[in-house]
């Protein structure tokens, strides 16, 4: 069974800072791996999806990597803002399961302080 | 853009309720999901369904059953809610396809008093 695990599990930084997030899983059989964000009491917000045959994506001051082979993602946040606080999860389409279903990882809370 | 919508935001139910919770997406997906998030265990898949009338159950279907009688709507219901159904509650969609990008609703927060 796919495990997802994030690192660190909490983060806080000072506005203008650049910070990645981790995230690995145990199987490299995947279809894909997303990044989503999570703002207290509310769902989930697709950022980024990185199918298995690419490396990278960019949106905006995001940059997620993917190394399918070693099971890491990256999740770059250039300048980070206030606005950019909440919890970020990545998770992975798992070829071995039906649907290709989502395994989480628990995410990674980040706050921004000006 | 996709909306995934969930009936309602906060609910608050007695012990032995019969509860429905409500999912409605608008871009023809599908699959559809629903998942519980509690602290320190993260989301966690209930049921899902893959077509109209078709389920699967998920990591944790005990007390829950679906329902998919139109293509765009997922119905969770708790047959007798309990406090420890006491949670998150997240509906998703996705395209049909195993590669392809999850939506969710904005979360419908289960207190069972």
């Amino acid at each position: 069974k796919q495990e997802v695990t994030q690192i660190p599990a909490a983060l806080s930084v000072p506005e203008g800072e650049n910070l990645v997030l981790n995230c690995s899983f145990t199987d490299s059989a995947i279809y894909n791996l997303q990044w989503f964000r999570q703002d207290p009491g509310k769902g989930l917000t697709s950022l980024l999806l990185i199918q298995s045959s690419q490396r990278e994506q960019t949106s905006g001051r995001l940059n997620a990597s993917l190394d399918k082979s070693s099971g890491r993602s990256t999740l770059y946040i250039a300048a980070s803002q206030p606005g950019d606080s909440a919890t970020y999860l990545c998770a992975v389409a798992d070829r071995g399961s039906t649907l290709g279903r989502l395994y989480f990882g628990r995410g990674t809370q980040l706050t921004v302080w000006p | 853009d996709v909306k995934v919508t969930q009936s309602s935001r906060y609910l608050v139910k007695r012990t032995g309720e019969k509860v429905f919770l409500e999912c409605v997406q608008d871009m023809d997906h599908e699959n559809m999901f629903w998942y519980r998030q509690d602290p320190g265990l993260g989301l966690r898949l209930i049921y899902f369904s893959y077509d109209v009338k078709m389920k699967e159950k998920g990591d944790i279907p005990e007390g829950y059953s679906v329902s998919r009688e139109k293509k765009e709507r997922f119905s969770l219901i708790l047959e007798s809610a309990s406090t420890n159904q006491t949670s998150m509650y997240l509906c998703a969609s996705r395209p049909r396809g195993r590669n392809t990008e999850a939506f969710f609703g904005q979360g419908t927060r289960l207190t069972v008093v």
